[in-house]
């Protein structure tokens, strides 16, 4: 079965620092994959999505994520962090349609962003 | 952008007793509705999905009977916990789907159920 790690359950990283967050998919295939992005209290955003083409995808709020296939990853990465950063993250993966057509999530990265 | 709303915010019941959430697409329709379901910690875990006028689709070890879903309409789906226990108690969001992309999915604020 599919399966989404987000090795970091918290990071802390200083306002203007760059950051980058961590996820690993476990697919046989190569799956639609998702940043989201949660803060208390609110909806899931979503940051960025990758189904093909160039590797690097560029999402909102400045935020970037590199797929790599030899590596199953697709890590996010952001040059800058603001203070209105933190909130929680999470790595989605959703398979082809043959499979369930859903959403599997990773267990979530939170970000401190320390002034 | 499009917006789901999800009411309560937060419940708290005593065990044995029946609580309903609705989860509400604001300025769309959404063909296809999902409920997940997030403890502490932990990924959030699709529970079902349901579609407009439509049964809906139970994922592996969720209790049906336990976990009422209707989606009467497509701008409203309400999930039930019936006779909730405390270990029903944690996180239920839903989300709305317009179509068949992933980037049509929409979610919203999250439920917080404490069953006593």
């Amino acid at each position: 079965a599919q399966s989404v790690t987000q090795p970091d359950i918290h990071i802390t990283v200083s306002e203007g620092a760059s950051l980058e967050l961590r996820c690993n998919y476990s697919y046989g295939a190569t799956p639609y994959l998702f940043w989201y992005v949660q803060s208390p209290g609110q909806g899931l955003q979503l940051l960025l999505k990758y189904f093909s083409g160039d590797t690097l995808v560029q999402g909102i709020k400045g935020f970037e994520a590199e797929f790599k296939r030899s590596q199953s990853s697709f890590n996010l990465r952001k040059p800058s962090v603001h203070w209105s950063d933190a909130a929680e993250y999470f790595c989605a993966v959703g398979p082809l349609m043959e499979y369930g057509n859903k959403l599997v999530f990773g267990a979530g990265t939170i970000l401190r962003v320390k002034s | 952008g499009a917006v789901v709303s999800q009411h309560p915010s937060w419940v708290i019941c005593k065990s044995g007793t029946s609580v309903k959430i609705e989860c509400r697409s604001l300025d769309f329709q959404a063909t296809t509705m999902f409920w997940y379901r997030q403890f502490p910690k932990q990924s959030l875990m699709l529970m079902a999905t349901s579609n407009e006028g439509s049964k809906a689709t139970y994922e592996q070890g969720v209790e049906k009977d336990k976990f009422l879903i209707n989606h009467a309409s497509l701008t409203l789906s309400t999930l039930t916990v019936t006779s909730a226990h405390p270990e029903d108690s944690s996180f239920y969001i839903c989300s709305a789907r317009i179509g068949l992309t992933y980037n049509e999915q929409f979610f919203g604020p999250g439920t917080r159920l404490t069953v006593l």
